[in-house]
């Protein structure tokens, strides 16, 4: 069964700092998405990543995927409290079927 | 274009109910998907749809758990029996097709009393 981990869990920054989001997955796939969700409303399209090696960049975060270390990363340049969210990866293990989600990353971006 | 919508936004309803829930895709998406999100937690997998069939139902539960999409568009998740333990957001995802990126709608607060 596949298992999607993140770490951390909840994070606290400095506006203008940076930082690093981790999410680490148990079997083979190579297909990763990132999500924003603010709190009580949907989930929010950030990233997808369909391969080995891929990088990504919208404004101050980038994602990337190492398919062979079963790892994608989301980092956090320079935060702003806009940012503040909970960020989700999810993995497609079949193709499509459907997506396997992780606990969630809490950031609050202070002032 | 229109999202995905999904209504109720809020139900409230009593342990031992029926209750439905629509999801309208963005048209022309031909994949859809039904997950269930506690709080803290993030969505969980129910059924996946492409088309009028249920291509994975393997995230349904138990057999209170229903879910149709006859006409290949608007699908209806029904529970039967309602437990406490059901009580979630319910979220509906639609993509242009199998693997494609699932966009979110604003999700089904269900409370079961």
């Amino acid at each position: 069964e596949l298992k999607v981990e993140q770490n951390p869990l909840f994070l606290s920054m400095q506006e203008g700092k940076n930082y690093t989001i981790y999410c680490n997955y148990s079997t083979t796939s190579d297909r990763l998405y990132w999500y924003r969700q603010d709190p009580g409303k949907s989930l929010e399209s950030l990233f997808v990543l369909l391969s080995n090696g891929a990088v990504k960049q919208e404004g101050r975060l980038m994602a990337s995927l190492d398919t062979k270390a079963r790892l994608s990363t989301l980092h956090i340049t320079a935060a702003v409290h806009d940012l503040s969210a909970t960020y989700f990866c999810a993995v497609d293990p079949k193709y499509g079927n459907k997506l396997v989600f992780g606990a969630g990353t809490i950031l609050r971006v202070k002032s | 274009g229109a999202g995905v919508s999904q209504t109720p936004s809020n139900k409230v309803t009593e342990k031992g109910k029926y209750v439905e829930l629509r999801c309208d895709p963005i048209s022309g998406h031909t994949a859809l998907y039904w997950y269930r999100q506690s709080l803290g937690q993030g969505p969980e997998f129910l059924i996946y749809f492409q088309g009028t069939g249920a291509a994975d139902d393997s995230g349904l539960p138990n057999d209170r758990f229903f879910a149709v999409r006859p006409e290949g568009s608007v699908s209806t998740l029904k529970i039967q029996r309602t437990e406490r333990g059901d009580s979630a957001v319910y979220l509906c995802a639609s993509s242009l097709g199998r693997g494609e990126t699932q966009y979110f709608g604003p999700g089904t607060r269900l409370l079961v009393l």
